[in-house]
């Protein structure tokens, strides 16, 4: 089945650091992905929706410029969280599909993201 | 109101009963999908259906469009059915995904 890889499950940083996280489609071409962010008990928030060879697509409240989405291939969209502050930490997963909405959803392993 | 209601939020079971997560929502729907959250974090879907049922091993998942309503259904549960169950389903214009705030399922051996 088709396996979405995402990199690194956890990581620490210094506030003011910018943190990089990568999410890799790795049997499937996809041109769409999403990025989402999950507090403790709580269900998924959708963060934004990256398009491959054009700007993400933010949900309203979301920093384009604290949160950049890069997809500059098929099978690779990253989020940047720059200059992180302790509000960021949270949990960050990502998703995508072969064929859209009506198709079954593939996961990302998640980002834990700790700032201090 | 959210697009997605799910109920029961918390679910304790002893090992062995069946068990039911309910899921109802508002909007127009072209499929349903049932997530499973471990508490690694890690998601995996469980099924994505548009009518009927659908079922995998001890797992049965119902929809009822007329009636905008889903259940996932578990049989014989097991301690290693405890996790986080989400459903959620496509917005009107399909470019994004509406979730339940997720039902935490805990089975006791």
């Amino acid at each position: 089945g088709a396996v979405v890889s995402q990199h690194p499950s956890r990581v620490i940083c210094k506030s003011g650091t910018s943190v990089k996280i990568e999410c890799r489609s790795l049997d499937f071409q996809a041109t769409t992905m999403f990025w989402y962010r999950q507090f403790p008990k709580q269900s998924l928030m959708l963060m934004a929706t990256s398009n491959e060879g054009s700007k993400a697509t933010y949900e309203q409240g979301v920093e384009k410029d604290k949160f950049l989405i890069n997809h500059a291939s098929l099978t690779l969209s990253t989020l940047t969280v720059t200059s992180a502050h302790p509000e960021d930490s949270s949990f960050y997963i990502c998703s995508a599909g072969p064929g859209g909405f009506n198709e079954k959803l593939f996961f990302g392993s998640g980002t834990q993201l700790s700032v201090l | 109101k959210n697009e997605v209601e799910q109920s029961p939020q918390n679910l304790t079971a002893q090992e062995g009963e069946f068990i039911t997560i309910n899921c109802s929502y508002s909007v127009g729907i072209s499929a349903l999908h049932w997530l499973q959250q471990h508490p690694g974090g890690g998601i995996v879907s469980l099924f994505m259906l548009s009518s009927g049922k659908k079922k995998h091993g001890r797992l049965i998942a119902t929809i009822n469009i007329q009636e905008k309503h889903s259940s996932l259904h578990i049989t014989a549960s097991h301690p290693r059915d405890s996790a986080v169950y989400i459903c959620a389903v496509p917005s009107n214009t399909g470019n994004q995904f509406y979730f339940g705030t997720g039902t935490s399922l805990t089975v006791i051996p």
